[in-house]
């Protein structure tokens, strides 16, 4: 199954852009990865899921514009621009594993944290 | 909109059980893989188990497998995890999730 890994922490100056990678072990160039945000104490909110040709589907429920997404090779990344206060949080990418149809197991990264300073 | 809500969490000894619940509004809870995700304190997300819309497959984290069983009640729009052999390696705040949707999740915390 995928590996995923992102590296554990990043920050940010408020107002200015950040980019987050999660990046996919060789051979699932494929798949495609949801990025997720967490704040202390709630449960994950879904951001936006990415392929390789970018965004798929529709955004979460009251993600921003300033919320993008980019796919290239065995990266997935999360751009934030014009970053604010309440971005502060834990970021997570993930993604299915299955057989076909059959939806076998999700994978996570470490997550990454995001410090806007 | 899409709701879940667990409960069924609480402090149980290592080697204790404990039974969670997931209950779903919101959408067509028969038409729906439903998921059970776990974060130990301060660690990141850990994929639990699965089980698909009729409850006919059901799949499991090596870590807890023969130990916890996930089952579902679609007249009832509910999921549930039922904890038994509990280890102190467990504790973990317990996600439901139907697809990019989650709930708040309930804590576990086993201690003796």
């Amino acid at each position: 199954q995928p590996v995923l890994t992102q590296p554990p922490s990043a920050s940010a100056s408020l107002g200015a852009s950040v980019t987050l990678t999660c990046t996919l072990s060789s051979g699932y160039s494929a798949y495609q990865v949801d990025w997720y945000q967490q704040r202390p104490g709630k449960g994950p909110r879904f951001v936006m899921r990415v392929g390789t040709g970018g965004v798929v589907g529709s955004k979460g429920d009251g993600i921003p514009d300033r919320f993008s997404v980019l796919g290239s090779g065995l990266n997935r990344y999360l751009t934030i621009k014009n970053i604010q206060e309440d971005d502060e949080s834990d970021y997570y990418c993930g993604t299915e594993h299955g057989s076909g149809s059959n939806f076998v197991s999700w994978v996570f990264g470490g997550g990454t944290k995001l410090t806007v300073l | 909109e899409v709701e879940l809500v667990e409960s069924g969490g609480g402090l149980v000894q290592p080697g204790g059980s404990l039974r969670l619940s997931c209950a779903g509004s919101g959408f067509t809870f028969s038409s729906y893989w439903m998921t059970w995700v776990r974060q130990a304190p301060g660690k990141g997300l850990e994929w639990v188990a699965n089980i698909n819309q009729d409850g006919s497959e059901r799949y499991y984290v090596d870590s807890v497998k023969g130990r916890f069983t996930i089952s579902r009640d679609n007249a009832k729009n509910s999921v549930y995890l039922q904890m038994n052999s509990l280890r102190v390696e467990d504790t973990a705040v317990y996600f439901c999730a139907r697809g990019t949707s989650w709930g708040q999740g309930t804590l576990v915390t086993i201690s003796s």
